[in-house]
């Protein structure tokens, strides 16, 4: 099954200054990655996602970047505030298997002011 | 939010107990989905539901036992559970799960402690 990697596993900024999270997978027929950004004792939201037939896609201060060759995903906040500390999780969906989403560990990026 | 919502938020349960898990979601979704969030551990996926069919058994114990009379509500079942079951248990719905790469939207979970 899909196996997905994120790094690093927490990520302290300062305000102003962009964060960077990466992501691997390892089944080659995934083609959703949706990145979703957790508060503390809230639900995961989506905040941005990409599929395979994309290289990139931004959305103001959030861009994610997709390398199908290489399997690796990644995550940018530029000009943090402290309103972006949270935890970010990565996830992959095979194709194949529907909306089967297989989750990274999860990044808590603390933004300090 | 109120899209997807969870009852009740907070379980307390001896591991003798039966106790469910409801969820509910008004977006007129046909995927419904229970995941389980523990501390240190990746959101795991345990079981998917489409237009009321079970598609996905993530290996889950049998101590674990889900429930979808419709594409509004499901239910997770829970008998003589462990403590290691202690963990945010969330419910998420997506709208298709034929089309990869729908949008799944998670209700607040159920934080469950079991003694």
């Amino acid at each position: 099954g899909e196996n997905v990697e994120q790094h690093p596993s927490t990520l302290s900024v300062q305000e102003g200054d962009s964060a960077v999270i990466k992501c691997t997978y390892s089944d080659s027929a995934s083609n959703y990655f949706p990145w979703y950004k957790q508060e503390l004792g809230k639900r995961p939201q989506l905040i941005i996602d990409i599929r395979s037939n994309v290289g990139e896609k931004k959305d103001q201060r959030i861009a994610v970047t997709l390398n199908k060759t290489a399997k690796h995903f990644s995550l940018h906040i530029t000009e943090t505030q402290p309103e972006d500390s949270a935890v970010y999780f990565c996830a992959a969906s095979p194709g194949a298997a529907g909306n089967k989403l297989t989750f990274g560990g999860g990044t808590r990026v603390l933004v300090k002011p | 939010e109120t899209g997807v919502t969870q009852t009740p938020r907070h379980l307390v349960m001896g591991m003798t107990n039966k106790k469910s898990l409801k969820c509910e979601q008004h977006l007129g979704h046909n995927a419904m989905y229970w995941y389980k969030q523990s501390a240190k551990k990746p959101l795991e996926l345990m079981f998917v539901y489409n237009f009321k069919e079970q598609t996905e058994n993530n290996s889950v114990p049998s101590r674990f036992s889900p429930e979808c009379p419709n594409s509004s509500h499901l239910f997770l079942h829970l008998h003589t559970l462990q403590p290691e079951d202690s963990a945010l248990y969330l419910c998420a719905s997506s709208q298709d799960l034929a089309g990869a790469g729908d949008t799944q939207y998670f209700g607040p979970g159920t934080r469950l402690t079991v003694l």
